[in-house]
């Protein structure tokens, strides 16, 4: 079975916080993605890492980083939160190749007062 | 206007209804998927497809690559069967995907 797990399933935040979001797999996939996912809006890609230490921004990279040291594990960081980053985030991976589902983590719900 | 499209926006429906949820795109596609995710938040790909049709039990997906439009049925529905079913499609050379907002199904026993 795939596995993918993040670090929280909630998370309450100041604004002006640091937060750090984590993803970690089991498969040796080589794409990771972080998605954000609002009501009305669907799923919105943030950014995503085909290799360790590469990374690419997405549709929404504004106010976010990623850190991918690791092949297994990808991080997204907010540097300084804001209530608009109230948000659920998921992460996702696949294997190389543009011909491959995606997997899914069960998310983090984001809470910025 | 959004490159994926789905309708209806919610849906309810009586135990053992006939289900039918619709997405269209406006690119040109090498795939397009349909993911479940339940309350709570996980999401589980169901199908992925680039022609023709695919079945999984009671779930049928189907697209028509020349008008750019999938279905996903769902045969005798059951409560479990509620969820929020999405819609994405991966354009060509793309590795990444597009998601339609989602359909919110209500089956009620």
């Amino acid at each position: 079975d795939v596995k993918v797990t993040q670090s929280s399933r909630y998370l309450v935040k100041r604004t002006g916080e640091k937060v750090f979001l984590e993803c970690v797999q089991d498969m040796d996939h080589e794409n990771m993605f972080w998605y954000r996912q609002d009501p009305g809006l669907g799923l919105r890609l943030i950014y995503f890492s085909y290799d360790v230490k590469m990374k690419e921004k997405g549709d929404i990279p504004e106010g976010y980083s990623v850190s991918r040291e690791k092949k297994e594990r990808f991080s997204l960081i907010l540097e300084s939160a804001s209530t608009n980053q109230t948000s659920m985030y998921l992460c996702a991976i696949s294997p190389a190749g543009a011909h491959d589902e995606q997997f899914f983590g069960p998310g983090t719900r984001l809470t910025v007062l | 206007k959004n490159e994926v499209e789905q309708s209806p926006q919610n849906l309810t429906a009586q135990e053992g209804e006939f289900i039918t949820i619709n997405c269209s795109y406006s690119v040109g596609i090498s795939a397009l998927h349909w993911l479940q995710q339940h309350p709570g938040g996980g999401i589980v790909s169901l199908f992925m497809l680039s022609s023709g049709k695919k079945k999984h039990g009671r779930l049928i997906a189907t697209i028509n690559i020349q008008e750019k439009h999938s279905s996903l049925h769902i045969t005798a529905s059951h409560p479990r069967d509620s969820a929020v079913y999405i819609c994405a499609v991966r354009a060509f050379g793309n590795e990444k995907l597009t998601f339609g907002t989602g359909t919110r199904l209500t089956i009620i026993p």
